[in-house]
């Protein structure tokens, strides 16, 4: 299985640029997950990084180091309606499908 | 992409009753599965509802405590029995278009509390 790490509460200012970490160890990586879930809602897909580096889309780009098992979540020019929380989930090699969801950063912009 | 709907969106039920959450999508999709998050807590997978098939159920959860439908490629059920406010919980659907295709789309959630 995963172990999926990622920090509880982050908080950043409008307008600034906020990078939200997980860390994952697997026994066998197939491919890394970002989603957005405001409150009460469905989770929404992001990104999925599946190859080291970054994959930018708009203002949202998501890394990938395989050999760290590390990635990021970069958030650029951030905006109220940013505040939600984003899930990492990692999904294995053989066996489901499925990835596994990490618990998810609670991220708070201010004005 | 896919829109799923959920019935109910949330209801309060007693401790000892049961409850099925219903899942409908507006097009035909392979993967159907079914999620549990708990207050503060991340995506549990449930199960994955298999059509025609009896449902493929997650190490934690068992058949008696939530039995699964899928009828169809639209639709399936979620039932949560002998309710204890332990299962207090959002239960989300969720769906895979493809097996090749890495996305997943949910549904919004049933909220339940149970008293």
């Amino acid at each position: 299985g995963q172990n999926i790490d990622q920090p509880t509460e982050m908080t950043a200012t409008e307008g600034a640029i906020v990078q939200i970490n997980c860390t994952y160890q697997t026994s066998g990586f197939n491919g890394l997950f970002w989603y957005q879930q405001h409150a009460g809602e469905a989770p929404t897909f992001l990104s999925y990084n599946v190859l080291d580096g970054l994959e930018e889309k708009g203002r949202f780009s998501s890394f990938l180091s395989r050999s760290k098992g590390y990635s990021y979540l970069l958030l650029k020019e951030l905006q109220m309606k940013d505040s939600a929380s984003y899930l990492c989930a990692v999904r294995e090699l053989g066996g489901s499908y499925i990835p596994t969801f990490g618990r998810g950063t609670s991220l708070i912009v201010h004005p | 992409s896919a829109v799923i709907s959920q019935k109910p969106s949330r209801d309060i039920c007693q401790r000892g009753t049961s409850l099925t959450i219903q899942c409908q999508v507006d097009s035909q999709v392979t993967m159907m599965f079914w999620y549990r998050q708990q207050p503060g807590q991340s995506l549990t997978l449930i199960a994955t509802a298999n059509q025609g098939s009896e449902a493929t159920y997650e190490s934690g959860f068992v058949i008696d405590k939530f039995p699964i439908s899928r009828p169809n490629l639209t639709f399936s059920t979620l039932t949560v029995s002998n309710m204890s406010p332990e299962d207090s919980s959002i239960y989300l659907c969720s769906v895979g278009i493809r097996r090749s295709s890495y996305e997943q789309y949910f549904g919004p959630g049933t909220r339940l509390t149970v008293t």
